[in-house]
């Protein structure tokens, strides 16, 4: 069965930094495209980036280049998301999707998602 | 950015009724439309993609039409599981820009 398990919901306060994670199984994660999501309370979704694991190419949105970081270790089959200094409004849940083999495609496989909440 | 946009953002129907819903592209996307449901709670799911073609086990009742800048979903015979909010999403250009949505809430 092919999976993205994500890591647990986060509690941080501004400025802190974060890591979090997707773990893909039951394919070959090299392969295929994986792109994050946001969702912020009671939101839409908004496309954020997404990465190659083989070469970790990565094509950001603009509205979030330079905000936040994606990366992979294809050793571990696991994706991440990254910030070195939180705000307030990026309190949301985060969710990482695999697309393709085209980094223009849909999104077939979902994560459960990572809560994320941001508070002084 | 290309913008999608949907209507209605709300509506309420009986169990058993046809349900259409519309998304508009701001400049053609050609097919490259996808469809999710989002029950509360859960993950999105991916239903349609390239505009039409249905995603390996989802029911047959859940149908998607159109090309270049109009697209539509329609559930044939609404069932109380179709709770949820749907999104569509182009993906003709990075960033694959997701509509606002449309609740689907039952009567």
């Amino acid at each position: 069965e092919v999976q993205l398990v994500q890591s647990g919901a986060e509690v941080k306060k501004p400025g802190e930094s974060l890591k979090i994670s997707c773990k893909g199984s039951g394919y070959t994660f090299t392969i295929y495209w994986v792109a994050w999501v946001r969702q912020m309370p009671g939101k839409g979704l908004e496309w954020m980036g997404i990465i190659y694991p083989d070469d970790s190419e990565t094509i950001y949105s603009p509205s979030f280049q330079g905000r936040v970081t994606i990366s992979a270790d294809k050793s571990i089959s696991t994706a991440y998301l990254q910030w070195s200094s939180l705000q307030v409004s990026d309190t949301a849940i985060y969710y990482c999707a695999t697309a393709g083999a085209t980094a223009n495609d849909a999104f077939d496989v979902w994560g459960q998602g990572t809560m994320v909440s941001v508070s002084s | 950015d290309i913008q999608m946009t949907q209507s209605p953002s709300t509506l309420s129907a009986s169990v058993g009724d046809r349900v259409i819903i519309t998304c508009r592209a701001s400049q053609s996307i050609s097919s490259w439309l996808a469809w999710y449901q989002q029950k509360p709670g859960k993950a999105p799911k991916l239903l349609i993609y390239k505009a039409s073609t249905l995603e390996s086990g989802v029911p047959s009742r859940f149908s998607g039409s159109g090309f270049g800048t109009e697209f539509t979903l329609t559930i044939s015979g609404l069932q109380p599981d179709d709770l949820a909010t749907y999104y569509c999403q182009q993906y003709e250009r990075i960033p694959g820009t997701f509509g606002q949505g449309t609740k689907v809430e039952i009567k």
